[in-house]
C-alpha cells in the first residue's frame, strides 16, 4: 500500500522557537496533504489543506502565520510551527490522497512538547 | 453543522467474541464512510470504505454495514483478538471538500484474553 512518511516523530523544544515537521509520500503523488491535529482522547481535527504550487487552505480558527504549510513538491508537505508556545504541544499527523483514491494514507505522526 | 458520534468512548469484550462499534451522522448524505485504526502514538490506518449504496462489506474478520436511513455505520470485528485492541475511527468526507474527512472521536477496543 501506499506510505506516507513522517519525519519528526517526537520533537521537544523551547518556547518562542519554531518547529518543521515533513511529510512526504514515498511511493505516489499526493495531489493533496492535510494537516491534523489531534489533542489526547480526542479526534483528528483538521487544521489545513495544501495542495501543490497554491496556497493552503486554513480551517477556521487556525492562524495561517503561525502555522506555516508549504507544499512544493507533489511529494513533499511541510507543518512549520512558528514561535512554539505550551498551548501547541499536541500530537500532529499528516495525510494524503493521490489522484483517484478516496481512502486517505496517514504518516506516522509527530508529538510537539513546547516547554 | 455536520456532526460524527461514536457513541462509546471505550468497549471492552473478551477474546473470540464479536466487538461492533457504533457510528452515527447528523446533518449530512455523505457518500461514503470510512473506519480507521489507531494505535497509540501513530496515524490512523485505513481499513475499510463503504459506500452510499453498499449495504455491507467485509475485509477478513472485519465487516461494515452502513444503514442511509438510520444515518449510522456498524463496524464489526469477529473472533476478535487481543492484537485487535485499538482506537476506531469512523469518518466521512467533509461536504464540498477535497477529500477531507471528518472524524469521530474514536472508540477504544480492548480485547481480554
Amino acid at each position: 500500500g501506499a506510505v506516507v512518511s513522517q519525519h519528526p516523530s517526537r520533537v521537544i523544544c523551547k518556547s518562542g522557537t519554531s518547529v518543521k515537521i515533513e511529510c512526504r509520500s514515498l511511493d505516489f503523488q499526493a495531489t493533496t496533504m492535510f494537516w491534523y491535529r489531534q489533542f489526547p482522547k480526542q479526534s483528528l481535527m483538521l487544521m489545513a489543506t495544501s495542495n501543490e504550487g497554491s496556497k493552503a487552505t486554513y480551517e477556521q480558527g487556525v492562524e495561517k502565520d503561525k502555522f506555516l504549510i508549504n507544499h512544493a513538491s507533489l511529494t513533499l508537505s511541510t507543518l512549520t510551527v512558528t514561535s512554539a508556545h505550551p498551548e501547541d504541544s499536541s500530537f500532529y499527523i499528516c495525510s494524503a490522497s493521490g489522484t483517484v483514491n478516496e481512502k486517505l494514507f496517514f504518516g506516522s505522526g509527530t508529538q510537539l512538547s513546547v516547554l | 453543522s455536520q456532526k460524527i458520534e461514536q457513541n462509546s468512548e471505550a468497549l471492552n469484550i473478551q477474546e473470540g467474541k464479536t466487538a461492533t462499534l457504533t457510528c452515527n451522522y447528523t446533518n449530512y448524505s455523505p457518500a461514503y464512510l470510512q473506519w480507521y485504526r489507531q494505535d497509540p502514538g501513530r496515524g490512523p490506518v485505513f481499513l475499510l470504505l463503504i459506500r452510499e449504496n453498499e449495504k455491507e462489506k467485509r475485509k477478513e474478520r472485519l465487516k461494515v454495514t452502513f444503514d442511509t436511513t438510520l444515518k449510522q455505520s456498524l463496524f464489526h470485528i469477529t473472533a476478535s483478538q487481543p492484537a485487535d485492541s485499538a482506537t476506531y475511527l469512523c469518518a466521512l468526507e467533509a461536504r464540498g471538500s477535497q477529500g477531507n474527512l471528518i472524524f469521530g472521536k474514536g472508540t477504544k477496543l480492548s480485547v481480554k484474553p
